[in-house]
């Protein structure tokens, strides 16, 4: 069965220090990824996406993400966290050519120390 | 503001009672999902309309659960008999029907059942 996984449930950084959120899948086929932001008690906002083609992609408020095959993973990163960065991110993937039936880690809450 | 639109944004309803969501996709969207996040998790994946078809169900969709889509344009969520396990953020998404495209979340409903 598809699965996403996030294994930190938590993590806590200092505002201006480097981030790495880790993301790994379990899909059969070629996955679609994505990376979606969740401030308390609101939506998802995408930050990024993969679908083919360069695996370095660039996303907003200055995050990237790297996909490895090989690794099955694609983990989000951030040179420098900002205070407003505080908040659940997701990582998510989906079949390829299929509709947005998305699969969704349980999450990792980012916390920002001044 | 052209993006997905959910109401209520919180409900709160007795143990028993029939609850009904409405999403208002953004207008160009021909597919629409319902999501459904309970505390510390992602999302889930509920249900999915193409247009005016409800093309997939997830087994989270109990009988109790139904959704509708008359015209193809916004969408319902009407749980009854509602249970306190249904206490969740219930998301709704939409997309475009061409490969290579995201899905825009809405702000969600919170149920809480007492």
């Amino acid at each position: 069965a598809q699965s996403v996984t996030q294994p930190d449930i938590h993590i806590t950084v200092s505002e201006g220090a480097s981030l790495e959120l880790r993301c790994n899948y379990s899909y059969g086929a070629t996955p679609y990824l994505f990376w979606y932001v969740q401030s308390p008690g609101q939506g998802l906002q995408l930050l990024l996406k993969y679908f083919s083609g360069d695996t370095l992609v660039q996303g907003i408020k200055g995050f990237e993400a790297e996909f490895k095959r090989s690794q099955s993973s694609f983990n989000l990163r951030k040179p420098s966290v900002h205070w407003s960065d505080a908040a659940e991110y997701f990582c998510a993937v989906t079949l390829s050519g299929g509709y947005n039936k998305l699969i969704f880690g349980a999450g990792t809450r980012l916390a920002v120390h001044p | 503001d052209t993006g997905v639109s959910q109401n209520p944004r919180h409900k709160i309803t007795k143990r028993g009672q029939n609850v009904t969501f409405r999403c208002d996709p953004i207008s160009e969207h021909n597919r629409l999902y319902w999501y459904r996040q309970t505390l510390g998790q992602g999302p889930e994946f509920l249900t999915y309309f193409q247009n005016e078809a409800q093309l997939e169900k997830s087994r989270l969709l109990s009988d109790r659960f139904s959704a509708e889509r008359p015209k193809g344009s916004f969408s319902t969520l009407e749980i009854q008999r509602t249970e306190q396990g249904d206490s969740a953020m219930y998301l709704c998404a939409s997309s475009l029907r061409e490969r290579n495209t995201e899905a825009f979340f809405g702000q969600g409903t919170r149920l809480t059942v007492v």
